[in-house]
């Protein structure tokens, strides 16, 4: 069975520091990738995707990058954190088709003081 | 991206049926009607999605207007721990069309009463 792993589950980072978060799949072969954020109390935002190694579209001008450096490895980064990167970040796969469920991982929740 | 309309919030009692609209006028000839649930503190859930039939699975019920341009999820009997926000989203059928992507919109908040 497919399983997407995604870590910290919480991550506390001063302003101006890097941040790396990871995301991982098992199970599935040439999958697609998203990250997401949801601020407190918003909605979800669609930060990236990516649709195989090394593909990586921006959906939001921000303080962010992405990177696919493996088919099921899914990188979040920063080189310096605002304090408005604060959020839940969540990493996402599905199958490369529409009528396919998307599976979500448990989610980071980031506190950049 | 086609882009869903859904109210605000909804009350439902327990244990009665709770339907949640959700319109899409710009739906295109591919997409597909896809809703998510997420509960507070979690990631979102798949709960069920449609092309132009109606569609049954163990969570809900999907009933797609003849037109698709509107949408209804149907909760047969609410429970307190279907409370959550429900999202109603249209995705492309292509993986070309960017990434087959769900973008998520503001969603209903469901409240359900004891």
């Amino acid at each position: 069975s497919q399983t997407i792993h995604q870590w910290p589950a919480t991550l506390v980072q001063p302003v101006g520091s890097p941040l790396s978060l990871e995301c991982t799949v098992e199970g599935t072969s040439n999958p697609n990738l998203y990250w997401y954020r949801q601020a407190a109390g918003r909605g979800l935002q669609l930060l990236f995707y990516s649709v195989g190694i090394g593909q990586i579209s921006s959906e939001v001008p921000q303080n962010l990058s992405a990177s696919r450096p493996q088919d099921r490895q899914f990188i979040l980064s920063s080189k310096k954190l605002l304090l408005s990167d604060s959020g839940f970040y969540l990493c996402a796969w599905s199958a490369p088709r529409g009528d396919t469920e998307a599976f979500f991982g448990q989610g980071t929740r980031l506190t950049v003081v | 991206d086609a882009k869903t309309t859904q109210p605000n919030s909804m009350e439902s009692n327990e244990e009665e049926p709770v339907h949640l609209p959700c319109n899409h006028s710009t739906i295109s000839g591919t997409d597909y009607i896809h809703w998510y649930r997420q509960l507070p503190s979690q990631g979102p859930e798949y709960v069920i999605h449609g092309l132009t039939s109606n569609v049954n699975n163990r969570m809900a019920s999907l009933a797609i207007a003849e037109d698709r341009k509107s949408s209804t999820l149907i909760l047969h009997r609410a429970t307190l721990r279907d409370a959550a926000v429900y999202y109603c989203i249209l995705r492309a059928s292509l993986r070309e069309a960017a990434g087959n992507k769900l973008t998520f919109g503001g969603g209903t908040r469901v409240l359900v009463k004891p």
